[in-house]
This record gives structure tokens, sequence and C-alpha cells, in this order.
């Protein structure tokens, strides 16, 4: 089945620097990848997600990218704001019911 | 619109008590998903439903069963509660088609403790 790594699971930066997290996935067959935030004592929500007939999207300060070949995706975050702070996961999907298998998720703490 | 509601939001059972926790989505979703969450571990799948009448077991699945009592609802039931068991329960719901990935939508989760 899906496996997938996500790294660091720790990450704290200035505001306004650039936040960069990185997730691997072993099925090649995969094709979806979302990334989801959850704010302290939240529901995950979806933030940004990518198929894999393109190497990249964004969306105003968020981006991610794909490298089908090497298997990982990342989340960039330009220009971080302290509402920016919160857990990020990263998932694939296993199988082709439409579950997902998560990553470990990563806690960015941007410091104002 | 609701979304995905969970009930209840807090509990707390001792060893070897049941319960079942509650999830309904009014979106029309054909897939139900439940999740545990602990610290450090992400969010591990516990069972799912791909559509109404149809339920698997997920990564983490032992101790627990899933109900799909019809399109909306997806109960999930701890038989004899065990203080591993002390997480947050995540439900979710996806528009997901076979072969085609599609965002998921969470509850606001229900924080269980076991003593």
């Amino acid at each position: 089945g899906e496996n997938v790594e996500q790294h660091p699971s720790t990450l704290s930066v200035q505001e306004g620097d650039s936040a960069v997290i990185k997730c691997t996935y072993s099925d090649s067959a995969s094709n979806y990848f979302p990334w989801y935030k959850q704010e302290l004592g939240k529901r995950p929500q979806l933030i940004i997600d990518i198929r894999s007939n393109v190497g990249e999207k964004k969306d105003q300060r968020i981006a991610v990218t794909l490298n089908k070949t090497a298997k990982h995706f990342s989340l960039h975050i330009t220009e971080t704001q302290p509402e920016d702070s919160a857990v990020y996961f990263c998932a694939a999907p296993s199988g082709n019911t439409g579950k997902l298998i998560f990553g470990q998720g990563t806690t960015l703490q941007v410091k104002p | 619109n609701a979304g995905v509601t969970q009930t209840p939001k807090f509990q707390v059972l001792k060893t070897g008590q049941s319960m079942t926790l509650q999830c309904a989505q009014d979106m029309n979703h054909n897939s139900m998903y439940w999740y545990r969450q602990d610290p450090g571990m992400g969010l591990r799948l516990i069972y799912y439903s791909a559509s109404e009448g149809t339920t698997d077991k997920g990564e983490v699945p032992n101790g627990y069963n899933v109900s799909r009592l019809n399109k909306r609802e997806f109960s999930l039931r701890l038989e004899s509660a065990a203080p591993s068991q002390t997480s947050v329960y995540f439900c979710a719901s996806s528009e997901a088609q076979a072969g085609v990935g599609y965002e998921q939508y969470f509850g606001p989760g229900t924080r269980l403790t076991v003593t």
C-alpha cells in the first residue's frame, strides 16, 4: 500500500520568510496530492492540491510542486505571516476508492 | 448546509466501556472515513466506506467497528474501550470516484479519553 513520509516535523521561520515542507510517497500510480492545514483545536482543511498531470500549482502565497520521477511533492509558503502558524499535512491516495494516507504532519511556527 | 457533523464533542470512558461516535454529512458524498489523530502520528485511517452498504478496514482497525447506516451517516463503535484508544477522532467525507482523488471534508472531531 501507499506510504507517505513528511519532513520536517517542526519548522520555525521569521515572519516574511519562506517555508518549504516536503513529502515522499511510494505508489507510482498515485495521481492526487493534497495539502491540509490544521489550526490548533480545529479540523484539517484543504489549502491546495495537485494532480499528476501538472508539475506546479499556485494560489497566492502558497504553491505545490510535484516530481513524479522522484515521487515527492512539496508545499511552498512565501511571505509567511503569523496566521500561517499551524500543522500542515500532506497526503496521497491509496488504491482507487478515494482513501488518503496522510504524512505525520509539520508544525509550522511563524515568529513575528 | 452543515457539512460534516460529529457527536459527541468530548467523551470520557472507563476501560471496558463501550460507546458509538456518530457522524453525518449533508453534501451527498459517496465516501466516508474515520480517522484518529495522535501527537506526532498524523491522521491514521481506521475504517472507510467507499459507498453506501460497503465498509473496509484502514490502517488501524483493531478495537473498532463501523456501520454505514445510510448515505448520510457513518458511525464508529468502540466495544470495549482501552487507554490506547485515547485520541481525537475525525470523520470525513468526499465525492471520491474510482481512480480519482477528491477533497475530503472533515468534521469538528471528538476528543475521547479512556481512563
